[in-house]
């Protein structure tokens, strides 16, 4: 079964740091690009970050430009979310989801097929 | 920043059609991908590349594009389709994603 799986979420205060992790199975993960995507609650969909399948293109929106870093582990089929500087305004339920399939490590924005659950990341004093 | 827009909230009765539109100034060449998402679930893609229906998604629902609008259409629709919808696309570079603010489709 295809699926994919954050972890790492939790209470952390203004300024504080995170990382987020996500758990892929049942498909070839290398060959994937990837994307953070978070909601905020009672809001709608905000996109984070976007991975290419070899790690080569990297982009993030400029609402975390500078304090987020997004990066992979192919070998262990894991992707990461790095959070820094956290602000309240990133309390959000953060979920990784499938992109674009290309294994010579391109890059192209595509609709995204396999969700996760989420993880719910709480920025509060 | 680049914005796609679409409207808060669609009403249909059980059987009509509904149609939920999203426009943005990139769409005229880049995809638009349309997103189903029900409360305390992950969204589910209902639609890639304008039109294309995902395996498992019911013929019901299908996509358009006309200039710088893309469009969701449900046919037919029922119960079980009542849930918050979100387009998404890239910008006119095709480098940033970006997802529209959602719509709510309430069936009565």
């Amino acid at each position: 079964e295809v699926q994919l799986m954050e972890s790492g979420g939790g209470l952390v205060k203004p300024g504080g740091s995170l990382r987020l992790s996500c758990a892929a199975s049942g498909f070839s993960f290398r060959t994937y690009s990837m994307n953070w995507v978070r909601q905020a609650p009672g809001k709608g969909l905000e996109w984070v970050s976007s991975i290419s399948s070899g790690g080569t293109y990297i982009h993030y929106a400029d609402s975390v430009k500078g304090r987020f870093t997004i990066s992979r582990d192919n070998a262990r089929n894991s992707l990461f979310l790095h959070m820094r500087s956290l602000r309240v305004e990133d309390t959000a339920v953060y979920s990784c989801a499938r992109g674009f399939d290309c294994d010579s490590d391109c890059y192209s924005v595509y609709g995204m097929d396999v969700w996760g659950q989420g993880t719910t990341v709480t920025v509060s004093s | 920043s680049y914005d796609l827009t679409q409207p808060p909230s669609v009403s249909v009765s059980p059987g009509q059609t509904a149609r939920i539109t999203c426009s943005g100034d990139a769409l005229p060449k880049q995809h638009g991908y349309w997103y189903q998402q029900k409360p305390g679930q992950a969204p589910v893609l209902v639609i890639s590349k304008d039109r294309e229906r995902p395996s498992g998604i019911p013929e019901r629902f299908s996509g358009s594009s006309s200039g710088a609008t893309v469009t969701l259409t449900i046919s037919a629709v029922q119960a079980e389709d009542e849930a918050d919808y979100f387009c998404q696309s890239a910008d006119s570079s095709g480098t940033y994603v970006v997802f529209g603010g959602g719509t709510k489709l309430t069936v009565l």
